[in-house]
């Protein structure tokens, strides 16, 4: 299935590097996510973009900069990140408000970010 | 906003038993539930939604329960098998909107065989 793709898929990164996370979907959704999944805790939701359009940002340190050029992309850009940042970092689409399916997510494979 | 917990944290079953995951939440204005997979490394995958109109929906071996009265929601697995293993999340969301969805801290089920 690669219906949400995600690179790369491993990332180690110093405190002072920049560096970016990129996303692409293929469904043709209009909905894209960007979800933190740390060990032993519930799947954090980042930033939701909505027909491009930034429509949440769950009060995230602004050390994560998305970005959402179409309906199909979506970046997380990264600078002078913290240790404890080092998770899985997960992209996610679905088909948008306009559709009662809406709901259903659909994540990519995730990039394993490690912060040193 | 909408709270989800999601017991137990982990659960062992033998080979061919059931399995069975709790989730209760907070917001009554809820009225989609998800379930998705995560096996190690890989992503998280719908396996099984319930919508709060019905109480009971069933794919195979895979069933979800939903008691809108008490706010409460359960993934049954019957006649487990090892690739069941995996992490189970729950989820809860209103209004149509993904956006909202709120996720359980999941469950780590290990089937022994």
């Amino acid at each position: 299935e690669t219906g949400v793709t995600q690179t790369p898929r491993h990332l180690v990164m110093g405190m002072t590097n920049k560096k970016s996370l990129k996303c692409e979907q293929h469904l043709g959704h209009n909905a894209m996510y960007w979800y933190k999944q740390s060990a032993k805790k519930p799947l954090e939701l980042m930033f939701v973009y909505n027909f491009k359009e930034q429509t949440e940002n769950n009060s995230v340190p602004s050390r994560f900069s998305p970005e959402c050029p179409n309906s199909s992309h979506l970046f997380l850009h990264l600078h002078t990140l913290q240790p404890e940042d080092s998770a899985l970092y997960l992209c996610a689409s679905s088909p948008g408000q306009s559709h009662f399916s809406g709901n259903t997510i659909y994540f990519g494979e995730g990039s394993w970010l490690t912060v040193v | 906003g909408e709270n989800v917990e999601q017991h137990p944290s982990t659960l062992s079953v033998q080979e061919g038993d059931s399995a069975v995951i709790k989730c209760t939440y907070s917001d009554s204005a809820s009225n989609y539930f998800p379930w998705y997979k995560q096996e190690l490394g890989k992503r998280p995958q719908l396996i099984i939604d319930i919508r709060s109109n019905v109480g009971e929906k069933k794919d195979q071996r895979i069933a979800v329960t939903l008691n809108k009265t008490a706010k409460h929601f359960s993934l049954h697995i019957t006649e487990t098998q090892p690739e069941d293993s995996a992490v189970y999340f729950c989820a809860a969301s209103h209004s149509g909107s993904a956006r909202q969805l709120t996720f359980g801290s999941g469950t780590q089920l290990t089937v022994l065989p």
